[in-house]
C-alpha cells in the first residue's frame, strides 16, 4: 500500500541549532515533494518544492533533500527560532490528470524553546 | 498578497441537516481543492476541480458530498446530510496550474455535527 511517514514524535530543539525533519514514502512515485508548515487551527502554508531530479533545495534558513532511491525527504531548519515552533507537513503531488492532487504525511511537529 | 478565503470559519449543525462550505479562491487560479482534517489527524484529500468538473475524489467524497463553481469567485462543498464523522476542519485550496502547482490553503472552516 501507499504510505507517507513522518516522525511522529514531536521534535523539541533549542533555539539556534538546527532541526531535521524526515519524511519517508512507499509506493509512489512523485513529481515532486512539497514541504508546508501548519499552525494550529490554521491551514497549511507552502514552503519549499524539490523535484525528483533536485538533489536539495535552499530558502533561506530552509534546506531540502530528495532522495528518489531511498525514497526519503530530509528537511532542516538552520539556526531555529522559537517562531518556527509549528508542525511541518511534507506532501507528495500525484499527478493522474489535469490538477492531480497532494498527499500529506501526518506531520512532525516542531517545538524551539528558547 | 492575495489569499484564499473560506466562510463561515465556524459551522455547527445537526446530523442529518445540510451544509454548504464557501470559499474563494485567488482570482487568476485554475484548480480547486477541498481537504479536510480530523482533529488530531493528518489533511486528506477529498477532490479536486479543474475546468468546471471533478478531475479526482477520494474514497471519503461519497454521493453525500458535491462541488460546485456556481460564478466566476466562489467555489462550495456541500454535505447533503451530515454525519456525526462529518465533524472536522475543511480547508478550501487553490493552485494556478503553472509549473510548481504549489497549493493555497484558506483558513479553514470548522465543522461540528451534533
Amino acid at each position: 500500500s501507499q504510505k507517507i511517514e513522518q516522525n511522529s514524535e514531536a521534535l523539541n530543539i533549542q533555539e539556534g541549532k538546527t532541526a531535521t525533519l524526515t519524511c519517508n514514502y512507499t509506493n509512489y512515485s512523485p513529481a515532486y515533494l512539497q514541504w508546508y508548515r501548519q499552525d494550529p487551527g490554521r491551514g497549511p502554508v507552502f514552503l519549499l518544492l524539490i523535484r525528483e531530479n533536485e538533489k536539495e533545495k535552499r530558502k533561506e534558513r530552509l534546506k531540502v533533500t530528495f532522495d528518489t532511491t531511498l525514497k526519503q525527504s530530509l528537511f532542516h531548519i538552520t539556526a531555529s527560532q522559537p517562531a518556527d515552533s509549528a508542525t511541518y507537513l511534507c506532501a507528495l503531488r500525484v499527478i493522474y490528470n489535469q490538477g492531480g492532487k497532494l498527499i500529506f504525511g501526518q506531520g512532525t511537529e516542531l517545538s524551539v524553546k528558547p | 498578497e492575495p489569499e484564499v478565503t473560506q466562510t463561515p470559519s465556524h459551522q455547527v449543525t445537526q446530523m442529518g441537516q445540510e451544509v454548504i462550505l464557501r470559499c474563494v479562491p485567488i482570482s487568476n487560479h485554475l484548480y480547486f481543492y477541498w481537504y479536510r482534517q480530523i482533529l488530531g489527524q493528518k489533511v486528506e484529500f477529498l477532490v479536486s476541480f479543474y475546468n468546471n468538473e471533478i478531475s479526482e475524489k477520494s474514497e471519503i467524497f461519497d454521493d453525500q458530498f458535491s462541488v460546485e463553481r456556481p460564478d466566476g469567485s466562489n467555489f462550495t462543498l456541500k454535505i447533503r446530510s451530515t454525519k456525526l464523522e462529518d465533524s472536522a476542519m475543511y480547508f478550501c485550496a487553490s493552485s494556478d496550474g503553472q509549473g510548481n502547482q504549489k497549493l493555497f490553503f484558506g483558513s479553514g472552516t470548522q465543522l461540528s455535527v451534533l
